[in-house]
Parts: structure tokens; sequence; C-alpha cells
């Protein structure tokens, strides 16, 4: 069954670094999404991405973010200048058109 | 504003016993209804979804949900909870084709 990828599992970082975190979403998806969740906390919603721009963004998702598909099959996060809040669990997901979103395994941020 | 309830924090039941955790939601139409499920550390696993048709869903691992209109719910059941079942648990609604928003979860502990 195809399923939603992503690399790293866990990226350390220092505050202020950039990070990118990569999704490969299931190949005929269209619409792609990233989402955080800070620990022990519910999971919100940063981006959606459709036809190669944003689609929508939630107020979290400031100019320090930014998203991009670079190729066929890859989809980034992108922090350009890392702070401490900015440690959570980032997801990825991706849809056909509608209905179920099929979520990655997460990466694990963490700013120090 | 759309938003999703879970007034369940967190929730003990006895292995065998039965379970419902509520959710309740905001929307001005009947939007995309989800149960997710995440162990520690892990992804979201999505346990059933709410489109249309039947108010009554089942879903995977002997879940099922009931769409309740007139109350905006969507509760999660389980006639006979396993240990395994021990998690967190995340109501969530779907806008059209774009993000999801999330329940602030209920957490599930199951006592031998």
């Amino acid at each position: 069954e195809p399923e939603v990828t992503q690399t790293p599992s866990h990226q350390v970082t220092q505050m202020g670094q950039e990070v990118i975190l990569r999704c490969v979403p299931i190949s005929n998806h269209l619409y792609f999404y990233w989402y955080r969740q800070i620990l022990g906390q519910k999971v919100e919603f940063l981006v959606s991405f459709y036809n190669n721009e944003i689609s929508e963004k939630s107020e979290i998702f400031d100019d320090q973010f930014s998203v991009e598909r670079p190729d066929g099959s890859n989809f980034t996060l992108k922090i350009r200048s890392t702070k401490l809040e900015d440690s959570a669990m980032y997801f990825c997901a991706s849809i056909v058109l509608r209905g179920e979103q099929y979520f990655g395994p997460g990466t694990r941020l963490t700013v120090t | 504003a759309q938003s999703v309830t879970q007034p369940d924090i967190h929730i003990t039941v006895s292995e065998g016993a039965s379970l419902e955790l509520r959710c309740n939601y905001s929307y001005g139409a009947t939007p995309y209804l989800f149960w997710y499920v995440q162990s520690p550390g892990q992804g979201l696993q999505l346990l059933l979804k709410y489109f249309s048709g039947d108010t009554l869903v089942q879903g995977i691992k002997g879940f099922e949900a009931e769409f309740k209109r007139s109350q905006s719910s969507f509760n999660l059941r389980k006639p006979s909870v396993h240990w395994s079942d021990a998690a967190e648990y995340f109501c969530a609604v779907g806008l059209n084709t774009d993000k999801l928003i999330f329940g602030t979860g209920t957490r599930l502990q199951v006592f031998p």
C-alpha cells in the first residue's frame, strides 16, 4: 500500500539555523499539507499546497516558513531561522482530490 | 470559526469495558469527520471517516462512530477495549478538500 514518507525522523538543530524537512507524498496525490504538533498539544494546520502554490496557510506559517515542490516527488518545508518554539513534530499529508488525508510518520524537530 | 471539541482530556477504562469518546464540532455545513489514533512517539493512524450517507461508520480495530447532525457530534465507540487501545485519540474536521482541524485529543488509559 502506498504511503507518505518523511525524512529525517529526528532533526536536532541550533537556534537560528535553517532546516529543511522532506516529504514524499503518495505519487498520484494532488494536494499536500504540513501540520505540526508541539509536545502534548493538538495537531495544528500549517499550510496547504496545490498546483505548485500555497492554497492556504495558518497564522503560524509566517515569513520564516516556506514550502516547495522542487521535483515531481518531494515536498519540503523550510524554516529559515529556527526558534526554540519551533520544536515540534511536523507531519506531512497528501490527498488525491477529496476525502482522507494520508499522513506521514512525522519528523521530530528539536531546536536547542 | 470552525472548531472541534473533545471534552474528555483523559479517560481510564478497564480492559473489556466499553468505550465512548466524545467529539463535537462547530461548522456551518456538514464537514468531513475523522478519528485518528496516535501511539506515543508515533504518527497519526486513521481509524474511520464520515463523508456522507450512513451515519454509523465502522473503522479499523473494532471502532465505530456515529454522526449526529442535530448534536454536531461524532462520538467514537468500542464495545470492548483491549490493552493495546491505550493511546491518544484525535477527532478532526475536514473542510472541503483543505485543512483538517483537530480537537485537543483524549488520552485513553486501559487497566488490566
